[in-house]
């Protein structure tokens, strides 16, 4: 079946302009994930989604990134007047299980969104 | 605050020896993934840990989760070309289920 997806899958953006990156999570998927990945380095968190609620969004950088997840499916994250340090890969990763302890919660990573921020 | 630390770096291997990636976390972690990126491509998950002293075997990769639950390890026996790729290790405190707390990453190259 189809896996989760990004677009666009690069993006060339002049500092000051907005961005919009679109993550389509697996059908059925609950939890929705954020992350940033600089180069050489691990994902780092940035919002999460159960459905539609945005329960976590303590990994945003700043208050110029704003995520939604209005109906429960599609997610934007959008950042508003883009700097160079936000040039970065952005990767979105979608869970089926919603929470229990012990449950498993494989994560599924879309290919990632690559911003350039000139 | 919450960190995962990873080690080594880098690491480079004959094909044929074995490799060990250790991952450390600050805190106490309620459950560890374990995932692995090629170069160009994206993280994919490759196992989950969640209780004290756990061993999980994948064929020639064995993950250890530690008695404290503050560090596991990933172990591959005789590496092969098709091990290349970035290991990372994930960790989540608490049952929030919610965030996910990524090591730097350990990059495995592999000479035929």
């Amino acid at each position: 079946g189809a896996g989760v997806s990004q677009s666009p899958r690069y993006k060339v953006a002049k500092r000051g302009q907005d961005v919009a990156l679109r993550c389509d999570p697996i059908s059925g998927h609950v939890s929705l994930f954020w992350y940033q990945q600089a180069l050489g380095q691990g994902p780092e968190f940035l919002t999460y989604f159960q459905n539609e609620a945005q329960l976590d969004k303590s990994g945003l950088p700043s208050d110029r990134f704003f995520a939604e997840r209005p109906e429960g499916s599609v997610s934007t994250l959008k950042i508003q007047r883009t700097q160079q340090e936000d040039s970065a890969v952005y990767l979105c990763a979608s869970s089926l299980v919603l929470v229990d302890r012990g449950q498993y919660n494989e994560q599924f990573f879309g290919p990632g969104t690559r911003l350039t921020v000139l | 605050g919450q960190q995962v630390m990873q080690i080594p770096q880098y690491q480079h291997v004959q094909e044929g020896e074995d490799f060990t990636t250790y991952c450390n976390s600050s805190t106490t972690l309620s459950n560890i993934q374990w995932y692995k990126q090629r170069p160009g491509g994206h993280p994919v998950f490759l196992i989950q840990l969640v209780k004290s002293g756990e061993v999980k075997k994948q064929k020639r990769l064995t993950f250890q989760f530690g008695e404290a639950k503050k560090n596991s390890s990933l172990h591959i026996t005789a590496t092969q070309t098709t091990d290349v790729g970035t290991y990372f290790c994930a960790g989540m405190e608490g049952y929030n289920f919610n965030k996910f707390y990524f090591g730097s990453g350990t990059k495995l190259n592999v000479k035929p």
